[in-house]
């Protein structure tokens, strides 16, 4: 059962250096979304990535964070100088396309990353 | 406001008794909602979806979604301790919003034996 493969499941970083955070989606899907939930906090929609396009990123914060679904290998997310503010759990879901904008195809979540910053 | 909201809980309920949860949004434009569940420190799990009008059940759940009263529900029969979980309501508003779904802050769960 090839479901939504994330990695690292847990991340420790320092305040200042990079992580990466990896996913790979569901086989026969090719859209990919992140999430992040922050402690005590709800879902929140960060970025929607095609391969080799980004959809929608309203959610990404401005600065530091960026995201890739290259053609080959699995989507990216990228959080540069991370800060303790960045410790949360990040998931990674995917889906089919939806039909033409008005419905949303299930969206299915991976284990998801919980990163922590010292 | 919130876009989707729920009512916070904690809600608590007996053994094979019916747990009904309760989201309501405030984008018009919404066209599916999803039913997710989250046990502690795990992801969310789709337990079910709903486009249209009415009802709609799987099993032990029933969906319920009310367009002109920007509502939606879950029921949950014959719940079981293995229930107890948060359970996560998702709108999806379309057009420009693409893939992108807004949750609820989540209900928390708890069915005792």
């Amino acid at each position: 059962n090839a479901g939504v493969m994330q990695n690292p499941r847990h991340l420790v970083r320092r305040r200042g250096q990079e992580a990466r955070l990896r996913c790979s989606p569901m086989k026969g899907h090719s859209h990919v979304y992140w999430y992040r939930q922050l402690p005590e906090e709800g879902l929140k929609f960060m970025v929607y990535l095609q391969k080799e396009n980004i959809i929608d990123e309203s959610g990404m914060p401005k600065e530091r964070f960026s995201a890739e679904f290259p053609k080959e290998g699995p989507s990216i997310l990228r959080i540069q100088q991370v800060v303790r503010g960045d410790s949360a759990a990040y998931f990674c879901a995917s889906s089919e396309p939806g039909l033409a904008g008005r419905y949303s195809y299930e969206q299915y979540f991976g284990p998801g990353t919980r990163l922590t910053v010292t | 406001q919130k876009e989707v909201e729920q009512n916070s809980g904690p809600l608590s309920v007996p053994e094979g008794a019916i747990a009904s949860l309760n989201c309501t949004y405030s984008d018009r434009g919404s066209q599916s909602f999803f039913w997710y569940r989250q046990y502690s420190g795990k992801s969310p799990e789709l337990i079910m979806f709903i486009y249209s009008n009415g009802d709609k059940e799987d099993g032990r759940f029933t969906a319920q979604l009310n367009k002109a009263s920007q509502y939606v529900s879950l029921l949950i029969r014959d719940s079981q301790p293995s229930d107890s979980a948060t359970y996560l309501c998702a709108g999806y508003a379309g057009g420009t919003s693409y893939g992108k779904l807004t949750f609820g802050q989540g209900t928390i769960l708890t069915v005792h034996p």
